[in-house]
């Protein structure tokens, strides 16, 4: 069984703080990952996307990939309360045309 | 306005019936998909497809049907034979490319009466 896990939190941060949120997957062979943000209520965005080792910029958003150690991380800048949230890692493994979701870390951004 | 809709935004079933939810997408996407979240959950996949009149069973399929007869739209059915269908379902497309990235509509909360 193919497999993303991801810590259900919650994780809680002083505003302005960095806030790192971690990723694992069980398929060596996987394609590409990404960072979907959930609020409360409504459905996932997707904020990032990665798919080569090594870290992805965008604004405060940073995430990063280790293939070898099979883990995505995504950090966020400068944490506001506006980032409270819950954060889905989704993974396509290799050979795959659908998506595999974590169960989604939640986190609060404390003013 | 590009984007995927999906209606109603909550709905109501009764012991027995059967319910349709409704997805539209107008962003040209071949592929589309249909999630369940349960509160506190990840999304889990029941239906998926790649192609008009073609899909495929995802993750929990029993008690959902699906059809895709036209390449913009793809409704779910929950069938009387899902006996806990209280849920928020998700529907996404996918675009193509180097990275397909999967796009959500604003989701259908189903709650039993």
């Amino acid at each position: 069984q193919k497999e993303v896990e991801q810590n259900s939190g919650p994780l809680s941060v002083p505003e302005g703080a960095i806030a790192s949120l971690n990723c694992t997957y069980s398929d060596r062979g996987s394609q590409s990952f990404f960072w979907y943000r959930q609020y409360s209520g409504k459905s996932p965005e997707l904020i990032m996307f990665i798919y080569s080792n090594g870290d992805k910029e965008d604004g405060r958003f940073t995430a990063q990939l280790n293939k070898a150690s099979q883990y995505v991380s995504l950090l966020i800048r400068d944490s506001q309360p506006s980032d409270s949230a819950t954060y889905l890692c989704a993974v396509r493994f290799q050979g795959a045309q659908k998506l595999v979701f974590g169960q989604g870390t939640r986190l609060t951004i404390n003013p | 306005d590009g984007g995927i809709t999906q209606s109603p935004k909550y709905l109501f079933r009764k012991e027995g019936q059967n319910v349709t939810l409704s997805c539209e997408q107008n962003l040209n996407h071949d592929a589309m998909y249909w999630y369940r979240q349960d509160p506190g959950q990840g999304l889990r996949l029941i239906y998926y497809s790649q192609i008009v009149n073609d899909f495929q069973k995802g993750d929990i399929a029993e008690g959902y049907s699906v059809s895709r007869e036209k390449k913009e739209s793809f409704p779910l059915t929950v069938t009387s034979a899902q006996k806990n269908p209280t849920a928020f379902y998700l529907c996404a497309s996918k675009g193509t490319g180097l990275v397909e990235t999967q796009y959500f509509g604003p989701g259908t909360r189903l709650l039993v009466l």
